[in-house]
């Protein structure tokens, strides 16, 4: 059964600090690897996408990694600001021969970042 | 700029009602989704459309009706509403297969 397991599941940070945040999955065949941001009443909006050859991907003040060979992600946030302060989701997709890329998602990982 | 609106921010409804959750995305995009969000639980594939008046099952399809009559609007009906289906309601497009799925801003459904 295809998972996504994210850790930890909330997090405090102080303003200005930073922070990494965990995503382990076991999605097959694999296709791509999202990080989404979702404010509070909001829906997500993707940070960064990474495909099987990407190990890095920066966006701004986020970094994503991938190991395909561990099947883990992290999405690490650099000098955090209030406007941090979310919900982190990672979706994996994987890869199918019909018109749909099915997606998987964790549960997410809920940041306070605190002033 | 890709554009996906909900009919609502917030509904109650009662038990036993029908209601019906609308989504529209102004891009023009092949696949709709909706999903619901649980504490806990994360994002849960209710239905999705990969083009108009096709519909498959998601992992969690009971007690939802869907449709697409237009490429542009997809609806998501509760027959007969209950109270488990309490949550927040996200519809998704995305423009086909392995293309980014953007998310509207969600329906918070309360069912007393």
């Amino acid at each position: 059964k295809n998972q996504v397991e994210q850790s930890p599941q909330s997090l405090i940070i102080l303003e200005g600090k930073n922070c990494t945040l965990q995503c382990n999955y076991t999605v097959s065949p694999f296709s791509n690897l999202r990080w989404y941001k979702q404010d509070t009443g909001r829906g997500p909006v993707s940070l960064t996408i990474m495909t099987f050859s990407e190990n890095t991907k920066s966006n701004g003040r986020y970094t994503a990694t991938l190991d395909a060979d561990t099947k883990q992600s992290s999405l690490h946030i650099t000098a955090s600001q209030l406007s941090d302060s979310a919900s982190y989701i990672c979706v994996v997709s994987a890869a199918k021969n019909n018109a749909g890329n099915m997606l998987t998602f964790g549960g997410g990982t809920r940041l306070m970042v605190k002033p | 700029d890709v554009k996906v609106t909900q009919s609502s921010r917030y509904l109650v409804k009662r038990t036993g009602e029908k209601v019906f959750l609308e989504c529209v995305q102004d891009m023009d995009h092949e696949n709709m989704f909706w999903y619901r969000q649980d504490p806990g639980l994360g994002l849960r594939l209710i239905y999705f459309s990969y083009d108009v008046k096709m519909k498959e099952k998601g992992d969690i399809p009971e007690g939802y009706s869907v449709s697409r009559e237009k490429k542009e609007r997809f609806s998501l009906i509760l027959e007969s509403a209950s109270t488990n289906q309490t949550s927040m309601y996200l519809c998704a497009s995305r423009r086909g297969r392995g293309y980014e799925q953007y998310f509207g801003p969600g329906t918070r459904l309360t069912v007393t």
